[in-house]
């Protein structure tokens, strides 16, 4: 148990359709990053929040965006859903940068 | 962040040592390496991670050679649950993000 935790764990949905995924980060770390993994595509970068301010972005998409709130919890918003989002979301938070503690993941299925 | 190159797939027999190489010629003097892996659909675990010593932690040990230029992740009495995908990441130390390639693809075998 990496001590993140990601709901729902599953999430059945229909093409343009939005939805939100949430992260409850360990206890203490300020930093939270998203992470989508499709079987295609790997494990990509989307964005990093740092104490409720946007740090870096990797590739997120414009119809997604995520936030991060005064109690850290994070959340990432995807909308006008494709098939091609279907993936996991990985969840990640940290103290120190590189040594990330993953959540088990959001599977998105959009069909 | 530097360029790790790191073979698709590699065996190991249950109970023996799993020497998993990365290479990162490219690697510069800020960069630590990281290990990480992910057993099938879980999220990523992070395992060691160094710069240029040699580390050791109660899951594996990270070689690491002189020049920096590559690397070597050990898990010195593999089992069946560490099949997974290892990778191996390049970051500079308190910049950047972890950007995860391909990886290796361990299979240990009864």
């Amino acid at each position: 148990d990496s001590g993140v935790t990601q709901t729902p764990k599953h999430l059945i949905t229909a093409t343009g359709q939005r939805v939100t995924l949430r992260c409850s980060p360990r206890s203490g770390d300020l930093s939270v990053y998203w992470y989508q993994q499709s079987l295609d595509q790997g494990l990509q970068f989307l964005i990093q929040y740092y104490n409720g301010e946007e740090r870096a972005k990797g590739n997120i998409l414009e119809r997604f965006s995520a936030q991060q709130f005064p109690d850290l919890h994070s959340e990432l918003n995807l909308s006008s859903l494709e098939l091609g989002d279907s993936a996991l979301y990985f969840c990640a938070s940290s103290v120190l940068a590189g040594e990330l503690f993953f959540g088990e993941g959001s599977r998105l299925t959009v069909l | 962040d530097a360029k790790t190159t790191q073979p698709p797939s590699m065996d190991c027999a249950e109970g023996r040592a799993a020497n998993l190489p990365c290479n990162h010629s490219t690697i510069s003097g800020n960069e630590y390496v990281y290990w990480y892996r992910q057993i099938h659909s879980q999220g990523p675990q992070y395992i060691i991670h160094g710069l240029k010593n040699n580390e050791t932690n109660e899951m594996a040990s990270l070689i690491i050679t002189e020049d920096r230029k590559s690397s070597t992740l050990i898990l010195p009495h593999a089992t069946l649950r560490d099949t997974a995908v290892y990778y191996c990441i390049a970051l500079a130390g308190s910049q950047g993000n972890l950007i995860f390639g391909k990886g290796t693809k361990l299979s240990v075998k009864p």
